[in-house]
């Protein structure tokens, strides 16, 4: 399986709510991602777990939080979002963190919209 | 600071032509470079990765080159086809590991 999914495939949600965007790979992966991509920019990257810990966090603000269950799974979990964090969040996963030049497998997306 | 820059105007050519997008770096020497290719509202999908001591690399009817010297990799798609237009992103893993990549270039393959 050479495939990283993403669930949902659409979110809307309003500013008050709780939502949890969640992404699985079954390639062995040690490392794995969270970007946001806004249309027409490259992928923004938000948060980097390496053997299931968190080892980048690019300041992203506490109203989204990722958790990594195991090494298979990697949720964000989503509160109190603004307008603005509307945007295509993209999950990636890849061999080994360590590795130089180790490519990056991404999901489809998921779509959120905040109104 | 690391930078990447890409063609910024979109590509348009005709079917069958060879479309050659550029990306080229600044202020680092990265080991490799790595293309991917974009879809509107999908994720990139990883293409071709070139090593500094490789000249130039092949994929079917891909091409990649890259020039230490010049600071700059060519990403060629020969004999073009309406189904490989999509956006082209280039990339590196600049000192922390961390991926830099380009705005990205947009091509169109004309029928």
């Amino acid at each position: 399986d050479t495939e990283v999914t993403q669930t949902p495939k659409h979110l809307v949600m309003g500013m008050t709510n709780k939502k949890s965007l969640k992404c699985e790979q079954h390639m062995g992966h040690r490392a794995m991602y969270w970007y946001k991509q806004k249309a027409k920019k490259p992928p923004e990257l938000m948060f980097v777990y390496s053997y299931e810990k968190l080892s980048i966090n690019e300041s992203v603000p506490s109203r989204f939080s990722p958790e990594c269950p195991n090494s298979s799974l990697l949720n964000l979990h989503l509160h109190a979002l603004q307008p603005e964090d509307s945007a295509l969040y993209l999950c990636a996963s890849s061999q080994d963190p360590g590795l130089v030049g180790n490519e990056q497998f991404f999901g489809p997306g998921t779509r959120l919209t905040v109104l | 600071s690391q930078k990447i820059e890409q063609n910024s105007e979109a590509l348009n050519i005709q079917e069958g032509k060879t479309a050659t997008l550029t990306c080229n770096y600044t202020n680092y020497s990265p080991a490799y470079l790595q293309w991917y290719r974009q879809d509107p509202g999908r994720g990139p999908v990883f293409l071709l990765l070139i090593r500094e001591n490789e000249k130039e690399k092949r994929k079917e009817r891909l091409k990649v080159t890259f020039d230490t010297t010049l600071k700059q990799s060519l990403f060629h798609i020969t004999a073009s086809q309406p189904a490989d237009s999509a956006t082209y992103l280039c990339s590196f893993a600049g000192n922390n590991r961390k991926l830099i990549w380009g705005l990205g270039t947009s091509l169109a393959v004309n029928p």
